[in-house]
């Protein structure tokens, strides 16, 4: 039972390096998205989506692109890698509806230099 | 907006000593609650959830009962093991089917 897969587990970036972060759910769940956890700051939303081909702004966008390739698959682009963006990134899937929960993936660790 | 606002940690208890890890939230409308545990290493995990006002989730041991009027959903276990050791957070399901989460309270029980 796979679940939520994240590719790479770690990456080490040059600044102004661009990347994809991969995301692949096996759970037919409709709803997809990107978080990143910084000490002390919890877990902020990138972007979400809600089906295929839909995307949407979460709290902090800035420096990052999506694209919701299929149903199963959400991946997350730095353009231009910057220090800042040094985090542990995950991915979520869940189904709609209030009352499910988000399933999450193992999360990628990145570091900026 | 919508925010979780949790205790801050680490929260440092023996084992069998009574857990509360507190839990606030803002939100329009009426959001679901959720407590979600972390290990080292790993991703988030459910531990419990709550869907409508004064419902109760339980699982492992571990409470928190959805409070409208005081905005709270707190976190109770009465009796900690050290295999309890982790980073607990809450969140919040919003209608537009966002989670927000708080700031993660870490949790570290002794022998």
């Amino acid at each position: 039972n796979a679940g939520v897969t994240q590719t790479p587990k770690f990456q080490v970036l040059k600044t102004g390096q661009s990347m994809t972060l991969q995301c692949a759910q096996d759970m037919n769940h409709n709803s997809m998205y990107w978080y990143r956890q910084d000490p002390g700051m919890g877990l902020r939303l990138i972007y979400y989506s809600a089906s295929e081909g839909t995307t949407d702004k979460g709290e902090v966008p800035n420096g990052y692109n999506v694209s919701r390739l299929n149903k199963r698959e959400f991946s997350l682009r730095l353009e231009s890698a910057a220090p800042s963006q040094t985090s542990v990134y995950f991915c979520a899937s869940s189904e709609p509806g209030m009352n499910t929960e988000a399933f999450f993936g193992q999360g990628t660790r990145l570091t900026v230099v | 907006g919508n925010s979780v606002t949790q205790m801050e940690g680490p929260v440092t208890l023996s084992e069998e000593a009574f857990l509360t890890i507190n839990c606030t939230y803002t939100a329009t409308g009426y959001p679901s609650l959720f407590w979600y545990v972390q290990y080292p290493g790993e991703g988030l995990q459910l531990l419990l959830k709550a869907t409508k006002a004064d419902d109760k989730g339980s699982n492992k041991g571990f409470e928190a009962t959805y409070r409208k009027e005081t905005t709270s959903f707190h976190l109770e276990k009465g009796s900690v093991q050290v295999s309890d050791s982790a980073v607990y957070f809450c969140a919040l399901r919003r209608r537009d089917n966002k989670f927000y989460f708080g700031s993660g309270t870490k949790l570290n029980v002794k022998p």
